[in-house]
């Protein structure tokens, strides 16, 4: 069966423009999660969904960052005015509604800010 | 000093040694979720759990809640196992929000 499938699998840009990236999550998991990880950093949350909604949207860095999913299904991440401090690999991951549910990931998008 | 600390951050084994990799917490959880990333960078859910102990292969997690503490074990280690390996703590009430360590770096030689 299909894994969570993210797009671009890499993604270079010009600082100032806007980048959209998208994830697919594992048909029938409810929840929906995006991670980023810094060159050289760790792990770190941004926002979830439940569903189409976000409960927690926390972890956004700042108000150029958005996230909506639709249709309880695909999600896109979106980055306005990119700036380099945004270059990353962002990961999404998707489960089963409830909190002993382990969360499965996808291989990341790639981004870079030149 | 972060929720979910880490140790050790490096570590190197022979093939066939035994391994601990530590992860200590300080908030409130639900779950703690042990994950290994590939040196191409592909995440992999390896362990999540509440209580007790888990077993899979050679690997095995425990998890302390009273002492808000828990271990990865990897016994009869080989090269494949080189892989960052991450401890990741949901918080409890009403948010699947993980919190992650900062890795540990395993590199095992043949």
């Amino acid at each position: 069966g299909a894994g969570v499938s993210q797009s671009p699998s890499n993604k270079v840009t010009e600082k100032g423009k806007d980048v959209e990236l998208r994830c697919d999550p594992i048909s029938g998991h409810t929840a929906l999660y995006w991670y980023r990880q810094s060159l050289g950093q760790g792990l770190e949350f941004l926002i979830y969904f439940q569903g189409n909604s976000a409960p927690d949207k926390s972890g956004l860095p700042s108000d150029r960052f958005s996230a909506e999913r639709t249709g309880g299904s695909v999600s896109t991440l979106t980055i306005q005015r990119t700036q380099q401090e945004d270059s990353a690999v962002y990961l999404c991951a998707s489960s089963f509604l409830g909190s002993n549910q382990p969360q499965h990931f996808g291989d990341g998008t790639r981004l870079s800010i030149l | 000093k972060n929720e979910v600390e880490q140790s050790p951050q490096n570590l190197t084994a022979q093939e066939g040694e035994f391994i601990t990799i530590n992860c200590s917490y300080s908030v409130g959880i639900s779950a703690l979720h042990w994950l290994q990333q590939h040196p191409g960078g592909g995440i992999v859910s390896l362990f999540m759990l509440s209580s007790g102990k888990k077993k899979h292969g050679r690997l095995i997690a425990t998890i302390n809640i009273q002492e808000k503490h828990s271990s990865l074990h990897i016994t009869a280690s080989h090269p494949r196992d080189s892989a960052v390996y991450i401890c990741a703590a949901l918080r409890a009430y009403n948010t699947d929000k993980l919190i992650f360590g900062t890795g540990t770096r395993l590199q095992v030689f043949p």
